[in-house]
């Protein structure tokens, strides 16, 4: 059973498109969600936290909802520079992450 | 801009031997973390630890694995008798300090990549 499950894509876009990823996870229990981004062989690194109102940092926003177990992230105005693959993760009980497989975003000028 | 530090960067050894893979976390951070991420594969949760104790481990954190924080500033993972199948990406993460929103941030180090022969 896959603890976060993500579509792997990828996902090409053009510059300035509008972009969203959907991740769901198995476990209710489940108290707190974030976006990371993964440049080819290279660290995962946190984009955002993901709150129950949900929240945007700039072009990215973030939305969690807890009935349907789903987190969602939305880019506007899509870079170049966003090309990477991006991890849902979920932490559970009290030091335990769980990474999503990634999506993969390709950004075409 | 603080950050998390790991060596070796590249690490080979022949399987059977034991390796010692090294972190210095972020000197204000409380919770520390090992992560493993098999070539095209996801990144996987090995452990965490807050303390001076693991705080969580998963299931490939067997008898093999441990982790030990020596001194003041490293944190280190020890894999007793590697396998072919260790063969990996290793990453170190840490967040905190406790009572903050920052204790669920991770920062991660840049990997050693480590190649069992």
């Amino acid at each position: 059973r896959k603890e976060v499950e993500q579509d792997p894509g990828p996902f090409n876009v053009p510059e300035g498109a509008t972009v969203a990823f959907n991740c769901t996870y198995s476990n209710s229990a489940s108290q707190s969600f974030f976006w990371y981004r993964q440049d080819c062989r290279k660290e995962p690194k946190l984009l955002m936290s993901v709150y129950s109102s949900g929240n945007e940092d700039g072009r990215f926003t973030a939305q969690l909802n807890r009935a349907s177990q789903y987190i969602s992230l939305l880019i506007r105005d899509s870079k170049l520079s966003d090309s990477a693959t991006y991890l849902c993760v979920a932490r559970y009980n009290f030091n335990k992450f769980y990474f999503g497989s990634g999506t993969k975003l390709n950004v075409k000028p | 801009e603080p950050e998390v530090t790991q060596t070796p960067s590249h690490q080979v050894t022949q399987m059977g031997q034991e390796v010692i893979l090294r972190c210095v976390p972020i000197s204000n951070h409380l919770y520390f973390y090992w992560y493993r991420q098999i070539l095209g594969q996801k990144v996987e949760f090995l452990v965490s630890f807050y303390n001076n104790e693991i705080s969580e481990k998963s299931e490939i954190f067997d008898d093999q694995f441990s982790v030990e924080r020596p001194d003041g500033s490293n944190f280190t993972l020890k894999i007793r008798s590697t396998k072919l199948e260790d063969s990996a990406m290793y990453f170190c993460a840490s967040s905190g300090p406790p009572g903050t929103s920052g204790v669920n941030e991770q920062f991660f180090g840049p990997g050693t990549r480590l190649t069992v022969l």
